[in-house]
């Protein structure tokens, strides 16, 4: 059973520039959520797909965007790069109303 | 929305020694899990827990959802359990199964 891998493990990015992460669900997950996790602090929700569909969504502005593609798989991405967007992003699939299983993350860095 | 609150933030241990963790909740809740954050990002999952009593090695929960509350306890720690722990809660105010993630609590356990 292959669990939930993503890419890139790190980035480096400038203020204002675009951003794309990516995330393979577990085999046999449909449920994918997103979550940003700052230094210190709990991950945060982002958003949830559920067959290429949002279903949910946390706190985040309109330039946090995402997709979930047939195969389950998912893409982050954040238009307009912040300071504050610096962190480790966190991908997890499940079964729907399932317990989550997180990816080893992506960190994130603006300069 | 749902608070999630941890204790204590941060926890130093001789390896042997015992310990237990403390999450508590604002609201009712239909489940609950708990994760250890190795310091390479991933978050584990250790636990999903709803109510009563689960033991897993040296680890075992156990919730009281009637008091909005679950413990976490780790006998004889070893140095492999450093890490944060987390325990989060489904949100009340967001569709799908975004969860609500406590600031954890970091442990150390030294040889």
């Amino acid at each position: 059973e292959t669990g939930v891998t993503q890419s890139p493990t790190h980035l480096i990015k400038t203020r204002g520039q675009q951003v794309t992460l990516r995330c393979s669900s577990q085999s046999g997950h449909n449920t994918v959520s997103w979550y940003q996790q700052a230094l210190g602090q709990g991950p945060q929700f982002i958003f949830q797909y559920y067959r290429e569909e949002e279903n949910g969504r946390g706190n985040f502005p309109p330039r946090f965007s995402g997709l979930q593609f047939p195969n389950y798989s998912s893409e982050l991405n954040v238009n307009a790069l912040e300071l504050d967007d610096s962190a480790l992003y966190l991908c997890a699939s499940s079964l729907y109303n399932s317990p989550l299983h997180f990816g080893n993350g992506t960190r994130l860095t603006v300069t | 929305g749902i608070q999630v609150e941890q204790s204590p933030p941060d926890l130093i241990l001789q390896e042997g020694a015992n310990s237990t963790l403390r999450c508590n909740f604002s609201d009712s809740v239909n489940n609950l899990q708990w994760f250890h954050q190795n310091p390479w990002g991933q978050l584990i999952n250790l636990f999903y827990i709803p109510s009563g009593t689960k033991q897993n090695g040296r680890l075992s929960a156990t919730t009281v959802a009637t008091e909005r509350y679950s413990l976490l306890y780790i006998s004889s720690s070893q140095t492999t359990d450093s890490g944060v722990y987390f325990c989060a809660v489904p949100s009340t105010n967001q569709a799908g199964t975004a969860l609500i993630f406590g600031k954890g609590t970091t442990l150390s356990v030294s040889s």
